[in-house]
């Protein structure tokens, strides 16, 4: 089945302790994305990648880190977690840019 | 920073209604979004229209990208239960570059009433 996976689902955490979320997809898609979503502000983009080795920033990068050494995959890295980066994160990838995106599950983070 | 503004940001109706959900910027896109997201779910793409003034139908939806490419309408006619959800628009930003950015709206939580 074509999907994106993304874990954790959930995740709880405290402030300064690094963690990973991980993002897979099976589709062989070029373009992969990190959002975050809060209430009232919808999704913002964290950081994107075009390609494998070629990442850049989106609107909120401040905090995050991410790597794209596969095609698949796509970590997203918290160094040093803070409150403000409790939120419900969403990972995308498609077959390049500007074609559809699709959507992992989602995972919720709460940083306390 | 680009926005995109969406309004309502709720509604509540009772079946056999219609309703026009708006998304509005003072930035140019290269094309526009439409998603539903389902509780607990990522977004689904619904729709994505390109050209200015494009309109584009989907059963009882109908979207369209104004003619400058900086703002857009979803009109849903006979608003069913099912129709229930959160519905965001995302304009796209090609840079110099080549490369893709997405600015979503707010959204606007949708219910239907039976």
């Amino acid at each position: 089945e074509a999907q994106v996976t993304q874990n954790p689902r959930y995740l709880i955490t405290v402030t300064g302790k690094k963690l990973t979320v991980t993002c897979s997809q099976n589709m062989n898609h070029e373009y992969m994305s990190w959002y975050r979503q809060d209430p009232g502000l919808g999704l913002r983009q964290i950081y994107y990648s075009m390609n494998v080795e070629v990442t850049d920033k989106g609107d909120v990068p401040e905090g995050y880190k991410v790597s794209r050494k596969e095609k698949r995959n796509f970590p997203l890295i918290l160094e040093s977690p803070s409150p403000n980066q409790t939120s419900l994160y969403f990972c995308a990838s498609s077959l390049a840019g500007g074609s559809e995106q699709f959507f992992g599950p989602g995972t919720r983070l709460t940083v306390l | 920073t680009q926005l995109l503004e969406q309004s309502p940001q709720f509604l509540s109706i009772q079946e056999g209604e219609n309703l026009t959900v708006y998304c509005n910027s003072s930035s140019v896109f290269s094309s526009l979004q439409w998603y539903r997201q389902e509780p607990g779910e990522g977004p689904v793409l619904l729709v994505t229209v390109v050209t200015g003034g494009e309109v584009k139908k989907l059963k009882r939806l109908t979207f369209q990208f104004g003619d400058a490419r900086k703002d857009s309408s979803l009109h849903i006619t006979a608003a069913q239960p099912g129709d229930t959800g959160l519905y965001l628009c995302a304009g796209e930003v090609v840079g110099a570059s080549g490369t893709y950015k997405y600015i979503f709206g707010t959204g606007t939580r949708l219910k239907v009433l039976a």
